[in-house]
Protein backbone atom coordinates (compact mmCIF):
# COMPACT_ATOMS: atom_id res chain seq x y z
CA UNK A 1 0.00 0.00 0.00
CA UNK A 2 1.21 3.64 -0.74
CA UNK A 3 1.85 5.51 2.22
CA UNK A 4 3.91 8.08 4.37
CA UNK A 5 4.63 6.86 7.74
CA UNK A 6 5.45 9.21 10.19
CA UNK A 7 6.49 8.16 14.45
CA UNK A 8 5.64 8.62 17.02
CA UNK A 9 2.46 9.18 16.40
CA UNK A 10 1.95 11.18 19.89
CA UNK A 11 4.73 12.80 21.80
CA UNK A 12 4.86 14.53 25.07
CA UNK A 13 8.46 15.84 26.02
CA UNK A 14 9.88 19.27 28.27
CA UNK A 15 11.72 21.85 26.90
CA UNK A 16 15.18 21.00 25.95
CA UNK A 17 14.90 17.38 25.36
CA UNK A 18 16.06 16.76 21.73
CA UNK A 19 13.68 14.56 19.81
CA UNK A 20 13.92 13.31 16.10
CA UNK A 21 10.51 12.70 14.59
CA UNK A 22 10.57 10.03 11.41
CA UNK A 23 9.10 10.28 8.33
CA UNK A 24 9.26 7.43 5.46
CA UNK A 25 7.44 6.87 1.99
CA UNK A 26 7.09 4.02 -0.07
CA UNK A 27 5.88 5.48 -3.51
CA UNK A 28 9.66 6.59 -4.53
CA UNK A 29 8.90 10.38 -4.37
CA UNK A 30 11.38 12.47 -4.74
CA UNK A 31 10.11 15.75 -3.16
CA UNK A 32 8.89 15.74 0.83
CA UNK A 33 8.26 18.07 3.36
CA UNK A 34 6.83 18.85 6.58
CA UNK A 35 4.06 21.41 7.99
CA UNK A 36 2.99 22.05 11.38
CA UNK A 37 -0.99 22.59 12.10
CA UNK A 38 -2.10 25.77 14.73
CA UNK A 39 -5.02 26.27 15.61
CA UNK A 40 -5.92 30.16 13.71
CA UNK A 41 -3.20 29.66 11.88
CA UNK A 42 -3.20 26.63 9.50
CA UNK A 43 -0.97 24.57 8.13
CA UNK A 44 2.73 25.87 7.41
CA UNK A 45 5.46 24.47 5.34
CA UNK A 46 8.74 24.00 7.86
CA UNK A 47 10.93 22.78 5.27
CA UNK A 48 11.13 20.64 2.01
CA UNK A 49 13.15 18.67 -0.10
CA UNK A 50 13.53 18.02 -4.00
CA UNK A 51 16.02 15.33 -3.60
CA UNK A 52 18.32 13.80 -1.79
CA UNK A 53 20.82 15.94 0.25
CA UNK A 54 18.75 19.21 -1.30
CA UNK A 55 16.81 20.79 1.29
CA UNK A 56 15.54 24.24 1.88
CA UNK A 57 13.28 26.01 4.39
CA UNK A 58 9.61 26.79 4.49
CA UNK A 59 7.62 29.45 6.07
CA UNK A 60 8.26 28.17 9.47
CA UNK A 61 11.97 26.70 9.99
CA UNK A 62 13.14 28.38 12.95
CA UNK A 63 13.73 25.87 15.82
CA UNK A 64 14.07 22.21 13.21
CA UNK A 65 16.55 20.82 11.13
CA UNK A 66 15.96 18.19 8.47
CA UNK A 67 18.35 16.19 6.75
CA UNK A 68 17.95 13.54 3.54
CA UNK A 69 19.94 11.07 3.31
CA UNK A 70 18.05 8.48 1.80
CA UNK A 71 15.82 9.15 -0.75
CA UNK A 72 12.62 7.20 1.39
CA UNK A 73 13.58 9.14 4.72
CA UNK A 74 12.96 12.59 5.89
CA UNK A 75 13.68 13.26 9.65
CA UNK A 76 12.37 16.31 11.15
CA UNK A 77 14.91 17.10 14.06
CA UNK A 78 13.70 19.41 16.82
CA UNK A 79 17.22 20.06 18.87
CA UNK A 80 16.02 22.33 21.76
CA UNK A 81 12.19 21.54 21.62
CA UNK A 82 9.75 24.85 23.42
CA UNK A 83 6.65 25.33 24.19
CA UNK A 84 6.07 27.23 21.08
CA UNK A 85 6.65 24.04 19.20
CA UNK A 86 3.67 22.51 20.65
CA UNK A 87 1.71 21.66 17.37
CA UNK A 88 0.35 18.73 15.27
CA UNK A 89 3.10 17.52 12.52
CA UNK A 90 2.51 16.61 8.97
CA UNK A 91 5.33 14.94 6.73
CA UNK A 92 3.92 15.00 2.82
CA UNK A 93 5.39 13.85 -0.26
CA UNK A 94 4.95 14.10 -3.76
CA UNK A 95 5.40 12.72 -7.27
CA UNK A 96 5.85 14.87 -10.82
CA UNK A 97 8.24 17.82 -11.69
CA UNK A 98 9.80 19.59 -8.84
CA UNK A 99 7.12 18.08 -6.48
CA UNK A 100 3.87 19.39 -8.57
CA UNK A 101 2.71 16.15 -8.43
CA UNK A 102 -0.33 14.69 -5.89
CA UNK A 103 0.44 15.28 -2.58
CA UNK A 104 0.22 12.08 -0.07
CA UNK A 105 0.07 13.05 3.78
CA UNK A 106 1.38 10.95 6.90
CA UNK A 107 -1.19 10.00 9.77
CA UNK A 108 0.42 13.58 11.99
CA UNK A 109 2.68 13.62 15.28
CA UNK A 110 1.27 15.17 17.62
CA UNK A 111 4.03 16.96 19.68
CA UNK A 112 3.60 18.55 23.09
CA UNK A 113 6.09 20.24 25.14
CA UNK A 114 6.37 21.21 28.54
CA UNK B 1 3.45 35.69 -1.40
CA UNK B 2 0.37 33.72 -2.45
CA UNK B 3 -2.88 33.59 -0.09
CA UNK B 4 -5.47 31.25 -0.29
CA UNK B 5 -9.31 32.17 1.16
CA UNK B 6 -12.06 29.55 1.64
CA UNK B 7 -15.81 30.73 2.12
CA UNK B 8 -17.71 30.22 3.94
CA UNK B 9 -15.40 29.30 7.08
CA UNK B 10 -18.88 26.64 8.35
CA UNK B 11 -21.30 25.45 6.33
CA UNK B 12 -24.31 23.10 8.16
CA UNK B 13 -26.82 21.78 5.15
CA UNK B 14 -29.10 19.11 5.59
CA UNK B 15 -28.92 15.45 4.02
CA UNK B 16 -28.79 15.36 0.23
CA UNK B 17 -28.55 18.59 -0.33
CA UNK B 18 -25.87 19.41 -3.15
CA UNK B 19 -23.37 22.34 -1.93
CA UNK B 20 -20.43 24.56 -3.67
CA UNK B 21 -17.19 25.25 -1.13
CA UNK B 22 -15.24 28.22 -3.00
CA UNK B 23 -11.60 28.75 -2.78
CA UNK B 24 -9.69 31.68 -3.97
CA UNK B 25 -6.12 32.21 -5.02
CA UNK B 26 -4.13 35.55 -5.14
CA UNK B 27 -1.03 34.36 -7.53
CA UNK B 28 -2.53 32.89 -10.26
CA UNK B 29 1.23 31.27 -11.18
CA UNK B 30 0.29 28.11 -10.03
CA UNK B 31 1.12 24.09 -10.71
CA UNK B 32 -1.79 22.36 -9.11
CA UNK B 33 -4.64 22.69 -6.74
CA UNK B 34 -5.47 20.28 -4.46
CA UNK B 35 -8.69 19.74 -2.15
CA UNK B 36 -7.72 17.59 0.85
CA UNK B 37 -10.53 16.37 3.90
CA UNK B 38 -9.49 16.40 7.26
CA UNK B 39 -11.78 15.13 9.99
CA UNK B 40 -11.15 16.49 13.55
CA UNK B 41 -7.38 15.60 15.13
CA UNK B 42 -6.69 13.81 12.12
CA UNK B 43 -4.79 13.26 8.92
CA UNK B 44 -5.70 15.11 5.70
CA UNK B 45 -6.80 12.53 2.74
CA UNK B 46 -6.26 13.73 -0.37
CA UNK B 47 -9.67 14.09 -2.83
CA UNK B 48 -9.02 16.03 -6.11
CA UNK B 49 -5.87 17.48 -7.63
CA UNK B 50 -5.98 19.68 -10.63
CA UNK B 51 -3.23 20.72 -12.38
CA UNK B 52 -3.03 24.47 -14.02
CA UNK B 53 -3.49 22.93 -17.20
CA UNK B 54 -7.02 21.42 -16.37
CA UNK B 55 -10.65 22.96 -16.02
CA UNK B 56 -11.91 19.94 -13.27
CA UNK B 57 -11.90 16.88 -12.36
CA UNK B 58 -14.48 14.47 -10.73
CA UNK B 59 -14.36 11.58 -8.39
CA UNK B 60 -17.83 9.73 -7.52
CA UNK B 61 -19.66 12.60 -5.72
CA UNK B 62 -17.04 15.17 -5.99
CA UNK B 63 -16.27 17.68 -8.63
CA UNK B 64 -13.91 20.46 -8.43
CA UNK B 65 -13.28 23.32 -11.20
CA UNK B 66 -10.18 25.40 -11.53
CA UNK B 67 -10.23 28.87 -13.23
CA UNK B 68 -6.56 29.70 -12.82
CA UNK B 69 -7.00 33.12 -14.71
CA UNK B 70 -9.41 34.50 -12.11
CA UNK B 71 -7.75 32.68 -9.46
CA UNK B 72 -10.94 30.38 -8.15
CA UNK B 73 -11.08 26.90 -7.57
CA UNK B 74 -14.91 25.32 -5.94
CA UNK B 75 -15.59 21.95 -4.74
CA UNK B 76 -19.29 20.57 -5.35
CA UNK B 77 -20.55 17.72 -3.44
CA UNK B 78 -23.66 15.91 -4.68
CA UNK B 79 -26.04 14.29 -2.74
CA UNK B 80 -24.35 15.23 0.85
CA UNK B 81 -24.26 12.52 3.47
CA UNK B 82 -23.60 12.76 7.24
CA UNK B 83 -20.07 10.96 7.04
CA UNK B 84 -19.18 14.19 4.62
CA UNK B 85 -19.13 16.17 8.01
CA UNK B 86 -15.69 17.29 8.08
CA UNK B 87 -13.05 20.20 7.08
CA UNK B 88 -12.33 20.59 3.78
CA UNK B 89 -9.09 22.40 2.59
CA UNK B 90 -8.15 23.93 -0.78
CA UNK B 91 -4.26 24.21 -1.14
CA UNK B 92 -2.47 25.44 -4.17
CA UNK B 93 1.08 24.07 -5.19
CA UNK B 94 3.63 27.16 -6.98
CA UNK B 95 6.99 28.22 -7.56
CA UNK B 96 8.15 28.21 -3.95
CA UNK B 97 8.14 24.53 -3.73
CA UNK B 98 5.02 24.59 -0.80
CA UNK B 99 1.44 23.75 -0.77
CA UNK B 100 -0.53 27.00 0.60
CA UNK B 101 -3.67 26.25 2.19
CA UNK B 102 -6.88 28.05 3.09
CA UNK B 103 -8.24 28.31 6.22
CA UNK B 104 -10.94 25.39 5.36
CA UNK B 105 -14.38 25.17 5.27
CA UNK B 106 -16.03 22.84 8.14
CA UNK B 107 -19.11 20.95 6.63
CA UNK B 108 -21.71 19.76 9.40
CA UNK B 109 -24.21 17.53 7.01
CA UNK B 110 -27.40 16.93 9.41
CA UNK B 111 -28.87 13.13 8.92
Amino acid sequence: EAQVTQNPRYLITVTGKKLTVTCSQNMNHEYMSWYRQDPGLGLRQIYYSMNVEVTDKGDVPEGYKVSRKEKRNFPLILESPSPNQTSLYFCASSSGLAGGGEQYFGPGTRLTVT
Amino acid sequence: KQEVTQIPAALSVPEGENLVLNCSFTDSAIYNLQWFRQDPGKGLTSLLLIQSSQREQTSGRLNASLDKSSGRSTLYIAASQPGDSATYLCAVYGSARQLTFGSGTQLTVLP
